[in-house]
């Protein structure tokens, strides 16, 4: 039978073009969030986080995007270069506030 | 800086046997994590220590998991007995404070439970 979690959404973008990775998160309470980036073979690496007091918070060309009244995220990496390709995770701190729930991330694969 | 250090990288064991993993964190972070990450979802954290005391045990099945840090630095997570769906990398992470956005990941052992 089919396993959930295997199907792995994915987006494949030319080497200099803009990204947008998007994530819904579940939890109405949580007002923290991350994204991850994972390379093959490796853990996750903090790429930047958002509260939920902002809508928008930029970084060394990614910029995250907040939606509260859809529970909407989105990553976006400007001129994206093939050492960008990964596994994208948004990560947000439900109820309890300490604990972080990983989504189930998004494949990009850079075309040189 | 040496980062997360997780061994072995790899295991391979049959349903049933124990299975050990263990992980070095950086030096000074007191807070310790373990998450277990199957194939193509996100990691789901398994427990979290804060020195030697654990903080979040929640989501760790305790009838066959277990896991200690006795003296606030190292620490062994273990499966006893192990079942096919345990098959998932085991990352490892640490952090000076606890904080999430200073949370720096290990390479992971992968499990595969045959």
């Amino acid at each position: 039978g089919e396993s959930v979690g295997l199907h792995l959404p994915t987006l494949s973008v030319q080497e200099g073009d803009n990204s947008i990775i998007n994530c819904a998160y579940s939890n109405s309470a949580s007002d923290y969030f991350i994204w991850y980036k994972q390379e093959s073979g490796k853990g996750p690496q903090f790429i930047i986080d958002i509260r939920s007091n902002m809508d928008k918070r930029q970084g060394q060309r990614v910029t995250v995007l907040l939606n509260k009244t859809v529970k909407h995220l989105s990553l976006q990496i400007a001129a994206t270069q093939p050492g960008d390709s990964a596994v994208y995770f948004c990560a947000e701190n439900g109820d309890t506030g300490n604990q972080f729930y990983f989504g189930t991330g998004t494949s990009l694969t850079v075309i040189p | 800086e040496a980062g997360v250090a997780q061994s072995p990288r790899y295991k391979i064991i049959e349903k049933r046997q124990s299975v050990a993993f263990w992980c070095n964190p950086i030096s000074g972070h007191a807070t310790l994590y373990w998450y277990q990450q199957i194939l193509g979802q996100g990691p789901k954290l398994l427990i979290q220590f804060q020195n030697n005391g654990v903080v979040d045990d929640s989501q760790l099945p305790k009838d066959r998991f277990s896991a200690e840090r006795l003296k606030g630095v190292d620490s062994t997570l273990k499966i006893q007995p192990a079942k096919l769906e345990d098959s998932a990398v085991y990352l490892c992470a640490s952090s000076l404070m606890g904080g999430p956005d200073e949370q720096y990941f290990g390479p992971g052992t992968r499990l595969t439970v045959t």
